[in-house]
């Protein structure tokens, strides 16, 4: 079985701040993990993946994930934040790169000017 | 990535009635999935759509309440039959290829008075 708990549903910096969303994800077999993001009123986009190669992801435009299976973690960050990054942003599992997603419950990024 | 759109991008629907969603991608596809948003929450795969055959369904999800078609490589159709106010949800379609991730439709927003 598989499973995403993504801590904090709502997290709010100010522009320019590092960004740091968690992810922590429970498989039974190695996982492929992902990180998409929501704009308001919109479908989702892929940010990046990890299918086992390196454990250090970037994504588009500035985000990045590192993969720490002591630790069954997958957290995203980014070094500086834009307001144009306010969105739902979503960390996923699956048993293979084209299984079914087991998605997290979201996490809200809110950006002050 | 491709192209992927939804019709309709969204709508409003007396209960008792049935939508037919579809999902359309430029190019050919080796796996088609529909998921549903309710509202304020993450996303929930309903099923995989099979080409030439009968869909997948997770569990909690019904054909005689989603029937799903996928004629060919491209398209796909989800149906919400006999809708109920807790019908009201985005619906999403997602396309993938072998050993690539998942890409999202924009999704389509109904809600079921």
């Amino acid at each position: 079985a598989q499973s995403v708990t993504q801590l904090g549903s709502h997290v709010s910096v100010s522009e320019g701040a590092l960004v740091l969303l968690r992810c922590n994800y429970s498989s039974s077999v190695p996982p492929y993990l992902f990180w998409y993001v929501q704009y308001p009123n919109q479908g989702l986009q892929l940010l990046l993946k990890y299918t086992s190669a390196a454990t250090l992801v970037k994504g588009i435009n500035g985000f990045e994930a590192e993969f720490k299976k002591s630790e069954t973690s997958f957290h995203l960050t980014k070094p500086s934040a834009h307001m144009s990054d306010a969105a739902e942003y979503f960390c996923a599992v699956s048993g293979g790169a084209t299984n079914k997603l087991i998605f997290g419950t979201g996490t809200l990024l809110a950006v002050q000017p | 990535s491709a192209v992927i759109s939804q019709k309709p991008s969204r709508d409003i629907c007396q209960r008792g009635t049935s939508l037919t969603i579809q999902c359309q991608v430029d190019s050919q596809v080796t796996m088609m999935f529909w998921y549903r948003q309710q509202p304020g929450q993450s996303l929930t795969l309903i099923a995989t759509a099979n080409q030439g055959s009968e869909a997948t369904y997770e569990s909690g999800f019904v054909i005689d309440k989603f029937p799903i078609s996928r004629p060919n490589l491209t398209f796909s159709t989800l149906t919400v039959s006999n809708m109920s106010p807790e019908d009201s949800s985005i619906y999403l379609c997602s396309v993938a290829w072998m050993g690539e991730p998942q890409y999202f439709g924009p999704g389509t927003r109904l809600t079921v008075l």
